[in-house]
């Protein structure tokens, strides 16, 4: 038990479809985060919320839509995705977003497969 | 540019033979280092955070070292449940990133 925790774990959809990945955290912090994991690829980091504000957005693609309604959750909408997509969406969350002694907790993932 | 890099990229043990993993970093004005373990199909567990050379920490068999240019993980005696791909992450002092590498899988075999 990690202290985040992810909807749904496993999740297959074709790429007319929308669909929403969920993400909570009960450790009391005010920052939250969506990294995409792929094979033989470092952790890439796709959005950082802060205080419930977008902070920073990766040059990621606008088929996926995070959403921040309070500080404990977090969703990425996704809509069109294409099969290069199929990868591991792991959200993380850390009491502030950047700085010194920052310790990220990650969920145990979702895993989409776009087909 | 701030970069990490782990070596080996795979490691296969024996179950008691001692090893160590590596994480070399360039980074302007490191802000703390961190070790995580994943385990196929979840997400990357915390287990250290380094921030200034010649500091470690430790738990159970796994010792984390740090340099001015790199971290070891060192496991003693390591066991079949010790298997997992290890990160390393460093928050650059430039710009606050978490920077990861691509990660060292460990198979230790009975």
């Amino acid at each position: 038990e990690t202290g985040v925790t992810q909807t749904p774990r496993h999740l297959v959809m074709g790429m007319t479809n929308k669909k929403s990945l969920k993400c909570e955290q009960h450790l009391g912090h005010n920052a939250m985060y969506w990294y995409k994991q792929s094979a033989k690829k470092p952790l890439e980091l796709m959005f950082v919320y802060s205080l419930e504000e977008r902070v920073e957005n990766n040059s990621v693609p606008s088929r996926f839509s995070p959403e921040c309604p309070n500080s404990s959750h977090l969703f990425l909408h996704l809509h069109t995705l294409q099969p290069e997509d199929s990868a591991l969406y792991l959200c993380a969350s850390s009491q502030y977003s950047q700085g010194y002694g920052n310790t990220i907790y990650f969920g145990e993932g979702s895993w989409l497969t776009v087909v | 540019e701030d970069q990490v890099t782990q070596s080996p990229e795979a490691l296969r043990l024996q179950e008691g033979e001692s090893s160590s993993l590596n994480c070399s970093y360039t980074v302007s004005g490191l802000r703390g280092l961190f070790w995580y373990r994943q385990d196929p199909g979840k997400g990357p567990e915390f287990l250290f955070t380094l921030y200034s050379a010649g500091e470690e920490k430790e738990k159970e068999r796994l010792k984390a070292t740090l340099t001015k240019k790199e971290s070891f993980l060192h496991i003693t005696a390591p066991k079949p449940e010790d298997s997992a791909t290890y990160l390393c992450a460093v928050v650059s002092g430039n710009t606050g990133k978490l920077i990861f590498g691509q990660g060292t899988t460990l198979q230790v075999k009975p």
